[in-house]
């Protein structure tokens, strides 16, 4: 099974909302990513987890919020976005993100819109 | 920094037809990984192939291979027999070595196109 969930596949929100992406994987990764794609672009990386643990941050603002409560779940949690976050959030796991198995692993995306 | 270029923003292709994705990339390392992925208009990105620099061999996925060229920095996607479901944005990606900088350095993409 290399399979990487995500939920919602859609999110409209407003500034003022607070929402949250759920990211989801079950084949033992140990990495977990998040990615920002505009329309047309390559993904831009955001955050990665190693061992539940946050390794990177790539100077996201702070709106932008992750989590990793186990192995297996990741969160991104959204508080006070502008409309130019309105992007393709995706999800991207790995067995480690420094070993041998350097495979990363997509889910399908979260489309949101900031309105 | 390690660059990834694509250098044909939109390529088509016949159904049954062969088509290449050129990719080159700049880096000072001796051992690295490079990868293809392709992403539909259902945007999932999937891994299509990769290819680890240290094997001399060209990777090779079912209608899938590449050319890869060490020296030139190059790596190129072959599609053979295309399909009307191989349309996609597809994306060249590199990663350091082990140890080291564990990002994906993507290519701006190339959309293809595979008309019936």
């Amino acid at each position: 099974d290399t399979e990487v969930t995500q939920t919602p596949k859609h999110l409209v929100m407003g500034m003022t909302n607070k929402k949250s992406l759920k990211c989801e994987q079950h084949m033992g990764h140990r990495a977990m990513y998040w990615y920002k794609q505009k329309a047309k672009k390559p993904p831009e990386l955001m955050f990665v987890y190693s061992y539940e643990k946050l390794s990177i941050n790539e100077s996201v603002p702070s709106r932008f919020s992750p989590e990793c409560p186990n192995s297996s779940l990741l969160n991104l949690h959204l508080h006070a976005l502008q409309p130019e976050d309105s992007a393709l959030y995706l999800c991207a796991s790995s067995l480690e993100d420094r070993g041998p198995s350097y495979e990363q692993y997509f889910g399908p995306g979260t489309r949101l819109t900031v309105t | 920094a390690q660059t990834v270029t694509q250098s044909q923003p939109e390529m088509s292709v016949q159904e049954a037809e062969t088509v290449t994705l050129s990719c080159t990339y700049d880096t000072s390392e001796s051992d690295y990984y490079l990868f293809w992925y392709k992403q539909p208009p259902s945007r999932q990105m999937i891994l299509v192939i990769r290819q680890e620099a240290y094997k001399q061999q060209n990777a090779t996925e079912n209608r899938f291979s590449v050319n890869f060229q060490k020296a030139a920095k190059s790596f190129s996607l072959k599609i053979s027999d295309s399909q009307l479901g191989d349309a996609a944005m597809y994306f060249c990606a590199y990663r350091g070595p082990l140890g080291s900088n564990y990002k994906l350095t993507f290519g701006k993409g190339t959309l293809l196109t595979v008309n019936p």
